[in-house]
């Protein structure tokens, strides 16, 4: 069964540093992982994804992530944190034979708390 | 990337009543629409998928006739809660997928409906 682990449900980093925020995933078949944000009472926002190729895929708000197909993970970073990076991050896997309902499987999210 | 409208954003609605919220794809056509609950600091829960022209798929513990879904254009599904109650109070979100996706294309998502029953 496919599924998607989120380790830490809180992750605090002080503004400037690098944060680092965990995922590790289950699938049979090469992966395709997405990280997507939802700040309060707001919709989920498109990150960055992974299908294929270079292992570290960057995306908006600079932040990237590294593909580890020997550990199955795909932690999220960005070098220096800002505090309007605080939010709520889910980490998504979809496997290759995801068939017509195309189901996203999530992680129970992150709450990323950035202090000034 | 591509634009999922939600409407309403917030809707307060009155026991034993029903209430329709609305999923637009505005710029793309949607094969594929997703329904999601979510309670405050929780993950997503998906409730449904819903094709286009066809009946929705429930979630196993999702009670389809209380959350009735209807796909009927490739840019508008919609999620009626019938006889709300106020357990069904919570964030209800939307997303969508591409006409011909593939796996690795990306579902964008709706700006969510705050749904509270009183």
């Amino acid at each position: 069964a496919q599924s998607v682990a989120q380790p830490e449900d809180q992750v605090n980093v002080a503004e400037g540093n690098p944060l680092t925020v965990k995922c590790t995933y289950s699938v049979s078949g090469n992966p395709y992982l997405f990280w997507y944000v939802q700040y309060p009472n707001r919709g989920l926002q498109f990150l960055l994804k992974y299908i294929t190729g270079d292992n570290l895929v960057k995306g908006s708000y600079g932040f990237e992530a590294e593909f580890n197909k020997s550990q199955t993970s795909f932690h999220l970073k960005k070098p220096s944190a800002l505090v309007s990076d605080s939010a709520l991050y889910f980490c998504a896997v979809r496997g290759p034979n995801a068939g017509n309902n195309r189901k996203l499987i999530w992680g129970l999210g992150t709450s990323l708390a950035v202090n000034p | 990337g591509a634009v999922v409208s939600q409407h309403p954003s917030w809707v307060i609605c009155k026991s034993g009543t029903s209430v329709k919220i609305e999923c637009r794809s505005l710029d793309f056509q949607a094969t594929t629409m997703f329904w999601y609950r979510q309670f405050p600091k929780q993950s997503l829960m998906l409730m449904a998928t819903s094709n286009e022209g066809s009946k929705a798929t429930y979630e196993q513990g999702v009670e389809k006739d209380k959350f009735l879904i209807n796909h009927a254009s490739l840019t508008l599904s919609t999620l009626t809660v019938t006889s709300a109650h106020p357990e069904d109070s919570s964030f209800y979100i939307c997303s969508a997928d591409y006409v011909g996706s593939l796996p690795g294309n990306t579902i964008y998502f709706g700006e969510g409906s705050w749904l509270t029953v009183v």
